[in-house]
């Protein structure tokens, strides 16, 4: 089956840890992108990709940190300076960076930190 | 810059019963504009967009939705509904290029018996 696979479904972290969310789709798409979910706030872009080895920021990028080394791949990196990283991550991906092309969603990964 | 307002927080509708869920939109172009659903705990669902042409468009799971460009809208409706609608819904709207969405804050339709 074609999709977008996020892993884990649930993380825990402490306070001053680093933490990768994995995102994986087989459905050949060019970009990719990670939002942030929270309650009452709807979906906000965090990082977006449109090709390998190339990434940019979107609008709530302090604090977070991708790569693309590979078209299938586009891990997220949640680090310690960011503030309240407690949140429910969401990877996407479309066909290319054609406007027009429908974005695709993962199931998503909780974050918590103790 | 893009924004999606959907002013509606939460909606409660008798199951059986019509819907319409708001969404208005700020753009300068001609916006591409896109309905989602979420289940709790899971990604989201496309339900329907809009690009050109026709102003009504047709979704899955008997949702439409009318873009009106004179008021900014992209309303989703549909006639009758069932309590497996119950969900979380977004409007979105393309940034531009390949820059992703801008989503309205959600609608959270709740379905009572």
């Amino acid at each position: 089956d074609g999709g977008i696979t996020q892993s884990p479904k649930y993380l825990f972290r402490k306070e001053g840890q680093n933490v990768t969310l994995s995102c994986e789709q087989n459905l050949n798409h060019d970009a990719m992108y990670w939002y942030r979910q929270d309650p009452g706030q709807g979906l906000r872009l965090i990082y977006y990709s449109q090709i390998v080895n190339d990434f940019q920021k979107g609008d709530i990028a302090e604090g977070y940190s991708v790569s693309r080394e590979k078209k299938e791949s586009f891990p997220l990196t949640v680090t310690s300076a960011q503030k309240n990283p407690t949140a429910f991550y969401l990877c996407a991906s479309r066909l290319s960076g054609t406007s027009t092309d429908t974005q695709y969603f993962g199931p998503g990964t909780r974050l918590t930190v103790l | 810059a893009q924004s999606v307002t959907q002013p509606d927080i939460h909606i409660t509708v008798s199951e059986g019963a019509s819907l319409e869920l708001r969404c208005n939109y700020s753009y300068g172009a001609t916006p591409y504009l896109f309905w989602y659903v979420q289940s709790p705990g899971q990604g989201l669902q496309l339900l329907l967009k809009y690009f050109s042409g026709d102003t009504l468009v047709q979704g899955i799971k008997g949702f439409e939705a009318e873009f009106k460009r004179s008021q900014s809208s992209f309303n989703l409706r549909k006639p009758s509904v069932h309590w497996s609608d119950a969900a979380e819904y977004f409007c979105a709207v393309v940034r531009g290029g390949a820059d992703g969405l801008t989503f309205g804050k959600g609608t959270h339709l709740i379905i009572q018996p």
